[in-house]
């Protein structure tokens, strides 16, 4: 069936460095690609989108890249602070919306 | 606006026993999308609702239903509870289909002994 891969499953990085962590997904229909931070004891937050139109999208310090041929899309960080440590989140959404798969998660710490 | 809200925040149940939980969306919002957390598997999507009408089903059980009220509330039910029911419901809401922005709920942390 579908999925959505996720790597690192665990990141650190020293303050002020960048972060990236990548997403592949199987269903070449996907064309709604979200992320999610949730920090700990808290709800997941959308933090940044693309659909599957675009090929690359910033805001801020936050950027996604989504290539649509080799079914990934990656999520970059840069100029980390310590208030980016969070699980993040992607997922991929079939054609319609009709589905949701969302990757495993990614554990970031950004060490002071 | 006030955000999504849901009832219960934590609930003890025993294996067998049935559970309903609550989700209030963000007013004006009409669809209400229900996600299980689990450390082991993860953010899981259960179901989606819009305009009191299930649109889509993840793969879970029978076990697990919802229902969507005319005011855009939406309600989970699991009937026999198991161990592995155990996680983090979720809910979130949007203002309709089409991969709007969903915002979710604190979540209701179910424990199954």
């Amino acid at each position: 069936g579908e999925n959505v891969e996720q790597h690192p499953s665990t990141l650190s990085v020293q303050e002020g460095d960048s972060a990236v962590i990548k997403c592949t997904y199987s269903d070449s229909a996907s064309n709604y690609f979200p992320w999610y931070k949730q920090e700990l004891g808290k709800r997941p937050q959308l933090i940044i989108d693309i659909r599957s139109n675009v090929g690359e999208k910033k805001d801020q310090r936050i950027a996604v890249t989504l290539n649509k041929t080799a079914k990934h899309f990656s999520l970059h960080i840069t100029e980390t602070q310590p208030e980016d440590s969070a699980v993040y989140f992607c997922a991929a959404y079939g054609p319609t919306y009709d589905k949701v798969i969302f990757g495993p998660g990614t554990s970031l710490s950004v060490i002071p | 606006k006030a955000g999504v809200t849901q009832t219960p925040r934590y609930l003890i149940k025993t294996r067998g026993q049935q559970v309903t939980l609550s989700c209030s969306p963000i007013s004006g919002h009409r669809s209400v999308s229900w996600y299980q957390q689990t450390p082991g598997q993860g953010l899981q999507f259960l179901f989606e609702y819009f305009s009191e009408t299930q649109r889509n089903k993840g793969n879970f059980p029978g076990r697990f239903s919802g229902r969507q009220f005319s005011n855009s509330r939406s309600e989970m039910n699991v009937s026999t509870l198991e161990l592995g029911d155990s996680a983090l419901y979720l809910c979130a809401s949007s203002l309709g289909l089409g991969g709007e922005t969903q915002y979710f709920g604190p979540g209701t942390r179910l424990l199954v002994l």
